[in-house]
């Protein structure tokens, strides 16, 4: 399978204890975005990287929230102190872009996201 | 404030009807409009995308419109069948940005 992949697929943690998640994008992608889903709601853009460099990160990611793309491809993102208001899916998507400006109409890939349960 | 609002929020059919979804987008500047189709528990996937100049396009079953003027976008799908119950997110692009703005979906369900 060579789309983009997310593990674990679901995570059940206590409120207060870290999480980490992983994405792999499709290999030659150079752009990985981080999406948080709640129930019933489309994505919310949380940050993206273009290769190793975090470009933008949305409000939405307070202190707690951390990403990592350290090589460029494969990426990780931890929350520590979790919340039960953390609960959610949280989906990866990447996209490959040879225009630096970011005007070209590529397309995001999603991954099969992983759903955060916390208690 | 860039807004993507979908109807309805949900829609039951039965397998073999038509359907048609609807996408309103206060988005500026806009670059293109996506429709997605994301399964219970899976990433959304790309069904279609239309720039500003496209009214039409199709992908086998389902048909997108997009009017430009008015700011709305529609997805069309005939013959419904079971495997199209899920969600169907509107998806609008903003200029150079690499944000995507998402609606909220609207949930299908096809029944037998």
């Amino acid at each position: 399978d060579t789309g983009v992949s997310q593990n674990p697929r679901h995570k059940i943690t206590k409120r207060g204890q870290n999480v980490t998640f992983r994405c792999d994008p499709i290999s030659e992608h150079n752009r990985l975005y981080w999406y948080r889903q709640t129930l019933g709601q489309g994505p919310e853009f949380l940050t993206y990287f273009q290769n190793e460099a975090q470009l933008e990160k949305s409000r939405l990611l307070s202190d707690r929230f951390s990403a990592e793309r350290p090589k460029g491809s494969f990426s990780t993102l931890e929350i520590q102190r979790t919340e039960q208001g953390d609960s959610a899916m949280y989906l990866c998507a990447s996209s490959l872009s040879l225009d630096p400006t970011g005007s070209s109409y590529n397309e995001q890939f999603f991954g099969p996201g992983t759903r955060l349960t916390v208690l | 404030k860039n807004q993507v609002e979908q109807s309805p929020q949900s829609l039951i059919i039965l397998e073999g009807k038509n359907c048609t979804l609807q996408c309103n987008y206060t988005v500026s500047p806009f670059s293109n409009l996506r429709w997605y189709k994301q399964d219970t528990g899976r990433g959304p996937v790309s069904l279609t995308i239309m720039t500003f100049s496209e009214n039409t396009k199709s992908n086998g079953r389902y048909t997108a419109t997009l009017d430009a003027d008015t700011k709305q976008s529609s997805l069309h799908i005939t013959a419904s069948q079971l495997s199209d119950s899920a969600s169907y997110i509107c998806v609008v692009r903003s200029g150079g940005y690499n944000k995507l703005i998402f609606g909220a979906g609207t949930r299908l369900a096809v029944h037998p």
